[in-house]
């Protein structure tokens, strides 16, 4: 039973190419987040939706943006991607309408620029 | 700043017990977990620590100090598939996530 889904697993790109990776969930949580991981380092969070209310972190580069059409989707969009965007892309969720500040994964989206 | 310090990577020995040591020093309190995350993989949640005290959970316990600003991971009879990086990771008092960069456990038959 999938309960956040990343599509693609494997994305590759052209330097400069607009990218899109998308993520679902089937757990009606209230709160997607969007997270960029290089090896072996700790997730690096680019933004949230609490709701419909989108919420930037200050070092997150203007090549991300992000959609959130509905509860179920949210989308990652990479402007111009740089060869320094290679990384995984991990959404997440959380229900914080119960105060449930655990996060959960989908599988990640691994993205290559060439 | 706000940082989680934890080894970089560590080794055991199948069937063995270890120990992942967490230290953090964060803007406020509300929180902690383990993850653990397989190489090419997405994290999984482990387990959550508000309180002081030990949590137990098969063969994973986790333990938190509010007061010393301390956790650990304890894995026992460890196992091939234990093999992986653990990440701990903080909520702040503004209910940010505060991410280590995760130990690596190398298991060994």
């Amino acid at each position: 039973d999938a309960m956040v889904i990343q599509n693609p697993r494997y994305q590759v790109t052209q330097f400069g190419k607009p990218v899109t990776l998308s993520c679902s969930q089937t757990l009606n949580h209230n709160v997607m987040y969007w997270y960029q991981q290089k090896s072996s380092q700790a997730p690096k969070l680019l933004f949230h939706y609490y709701d419909k209310d989108f919420n930037n972190e200050a070092d997150t580069p203007d090549n991300f943006q992000s959609r959130r059409p509905n509860t179920s989707f949210c989308f990652l969009d990479i402007r111009s991607p740089g060869l320094g965007d290679a990384a995984m892309y991990l959404c997440a969720t959380s229900n914080l309408r119960n105060g449930q500040e655990t996060q959960y994964f989908g599988p990640g989206t691994r993205l290559l620029v060439l | 700043g706000q940082n989680i310090d934890q080894p970089t990577e560590m080794t055991a020995t199948e069937g063995a017990i270890v120990q992942i040591n967490c230290t953090y020093q964060t803007s406020g309190f509300n929180g902690l977990f383990w993850y653990q995350q397989h190489a090419g993989e997405a994290p999984t949640f482990l387990s959550y620590n508000v309180l002081d005290g030990l949590e137990e959970k098969g063969r994973f316990s986790s333990f938190l100090s509010r007061s010393k600003g301390y956790s650990y991971l304890l894995l026992k009879e460890l196992q091939m598939k234990d093999s992986a990086s653990y990440l701990c990771a903080v909520i702040n008092s503004n209910y940010q996530l505060i991410w280590g960069a995760g130990t690596k456990l190398i298991i060994k038959p």
